[in-house]
C-alpha cells in the first residue's frame, strides 16, 4: 500500500496570502495524484489530477506540481470560501489510498 | 447535471449486515466506473471498493475485503454496497464516487450516508 503523508496538518492564514501544502508519497506514483477540497458537511470536490491539471471551474489560484514521490498544492491570494481541508489521492496503484488532509483556516 | 445520491445508512450494532445503494443520473452509468469512499468522524478519506463498468474489475481496500461487496444495477442507474460483519471501526459517512474516465480518481461525488456501528 502507498502511504500518503500530507503537512502540515492545519494552516491558520489570512486572505490574500499564498499557501504551499504538500503532500508526500512512500513510492513513486510518476503524476498520478489527485487533490480535493472538502468544507464541512459537504462531499470532497476534485480540485486537480494529473498533479497539475486543474478540475472543471477551479480557479486559477490553485496550482499543483510534483512528481514521483513529493507533490504541492499551492493556493495564491486565499479567499475565504478556501477554508477547507485539502486531501490527496494516489492512483499509481491498488489500494487507492488518501492523505490524511491538511486543514486550511482562514 | 450529475447526481448521485446515497441512501441505507442507520444505526447498527456490531456483527450486523446493511446495505447501501447509490443512485445516480445525469450520465451514463452503464458506462462508468464507480467507488466507494468512507469518511469516519474527525478523519481522512478511506477508498473501500471499486467497480468497472463490468464484474471483469472489483477491487477491495483490505479493511473490508471478504465482508463487503460492491455490485451495480445498470438498468436501475444503482450501486450497492452490501456490508456484513460490521465493526465498529466501520463507522463513517459513506460517499458513492463516479471515476474519471480510464483514471482511478472521482470527478462527482453524492453527499455520503453514516453509518453507525455500535453496541
Amino acid at each position: 500500500e502507498v502511504v500518503m503523508t500530507q503537512s502540515p496538518a492545519t494552516l491558520s492564514v489570512s486572505p490574500g496570502e499564498r499557501v504551499a501544502l504538500s503532500c508526500r508519497a512512500g513510492q513513486s506514483i510518476s503524476n498520478n495524484l489527485a487533490w480535493y477540497q472538502q468544507k464541512p458537511g459537504q462531499a470532497p470536490r476534485l480540485l486537480m489530477w494529473g498533479a497539475s491539471t486543474r478540475a472543471t471551474g477551479v480557479p486559477a489560484r490553485f496550482t499543483g506540481s510534483g512528481s514521483g514521490t513529493d507533490f504541492t498544492l499551492t493556493i495564491s491570494g486565499l479567499q475565504p470560501e478556501d477554508s477547507a481541508v485539502y486531501s490527496c489521492q494516489q492512483y499509481n496503484n491498488w489500494p487507492l489510498t488518501f492523505g490524511q488532509g491538511t486543514k486550511v483556516e482562514i | 447535471e450529475v447526481q448521485i445520491l446515497e441512501s441505507g445508512g442507520t444505526l447498527l450494532q456490531p456483527g450486523e449486515s446493511l446495505r447501501l445503494a447509490c443512485v445516480v443520473s445525469g450520465f451514463t452509468f452503464s458506462n462508468s466506473a464507480m467507488s466507494w469512499v468512507r469518511q469516519a468522524p474527525g478523519k481522512g478519506l478511506e477508498w473501500v471498493a471499486a467497480h468497472s463498468r463490468t464484474v471483469e474489475s472489483i477491487h477491495y481496500a483490505d479493511s473490508v475485503k471478504g465482508r463487503f461487496t460492491i455490485s451495480r444495477d445498470n438498468s436501475k442507474n444503482t450501486l450497492y454496497l452490501e456490508m456484513t460483519n460490521l465493526r465498529v471501526e466501520d463507522t463513517a459517512v459513506y460517499y458513492c464516487a463516479r471515476r474519471w474516465p480510464a483514471e482511478e480518481f472521482f470527478d462527482h461525488w453524492g453527499q455520503g450516508t453514516p453509518v453507525t456501528v455500535s453496541s
